[in-house]
């Protein structure tokens, strides 16, 4: 199984100010042929299910603000938030679909406003 | 709007069993693989089981392979997870999530639902 390892666990940051996260995958996740990184972010804020910000590593899903930024390439990868907003205070996943089953997670970085 | 709607969770105790539901609106159901996630209290995302669209391929994570069937009916537009021989360590709030793509199993999840609650107790 792949394993993602998210860094750091937690991250407080300025509101205006960048926050990043990163994820390694313990093997490339990138299909070469499609130049494609199997590799998705997911939201989740408190009390609510996991919403899905970005996939393919760089793509943003429709009414994600474009605040949020994937990129990386085969085993590391980040999510920038460019300006913070109280809004954005949530726990950020990482999750790889390039060798599945199953469906890999890292562990969660939480975000609070510091 | 896609929904997703589960219902069924509740308490069992260790050996017990339940039944999961999960309620599908807004898109082709019998079109796209579903998935079941789970989420221990404070703890992170585990992925359970899928099955594709027309029940013909179904997986599940090694923790519950052998304990956890996973079925849909798409006449129905609805997914289901019969959970046996429960532990505590099932102890989770279990989503029902949708694959992205209708092509194999979908690559990622792009809607889930809110979650029902399942407590096994000794």
């Amino acid at each position: 199984d792949i394993v993602m390892t998210q860094s750091p666990d937690f991250l407080a940051v300025s509101l205006g100010e960048r926050a990043t996260i990163n994820c390694k995958s313990s093997q490339s996740v990138l299909y070469s042929s499609g130049n494609k990184n199997y590799l998705a972010w997911y939201q989740q804020k408190s009390g609510q299910p996991p919403r899905l910000l970005i996939s393919w590593a760089s793509s943003r899903e429709s009414g994600v603000p474009d605040r949020f930024s994937g990129s990386g390439s085969g085993t590391d990868f980040t999510l920038t938030i460019s300006s913070l907003q109280p809004e954005d205070v949530a726990v950020y996943y990482c999750q790889q679909y390039y060798d599945t089953p199953p469906w890999t997670f890292g562990q969660g970085t939480k975000v609070e406003i510091k | 709007e896609v929904q997703l709607v589960e219902s069924g969770g509740a308490v069992a105790q260790t050996g017990g069993s339940l039944r999961l539901s999960c309620e599908a609106s807004g898109f082709t159901f019998d079109d796209y693989t579903m998935h079941w996630v789970r989420q221990a209290p404070g703890k992170g995302l585990e992925w359970v089981c899928l099955i594709n669209w027309d029940g013909g391929s179904r997986h599940c994570a090694d923790s519950v392979k052998g304990r956890f069937t996973i079925s849909r009916d798409n006449s129905k537009n609805s997914l289901f997870l019969q959970m046996n021989s429960l532990t505590t360590e099932d102890t989770a709030l279990y989503y029902c999530a949708k694959g992205a793509d209708r092509n194999g199993y979908g690559y990622y999840f792009d809607y889930w639902g809110q979650g029902n609650l399942v407590t096994v107790s000794s």
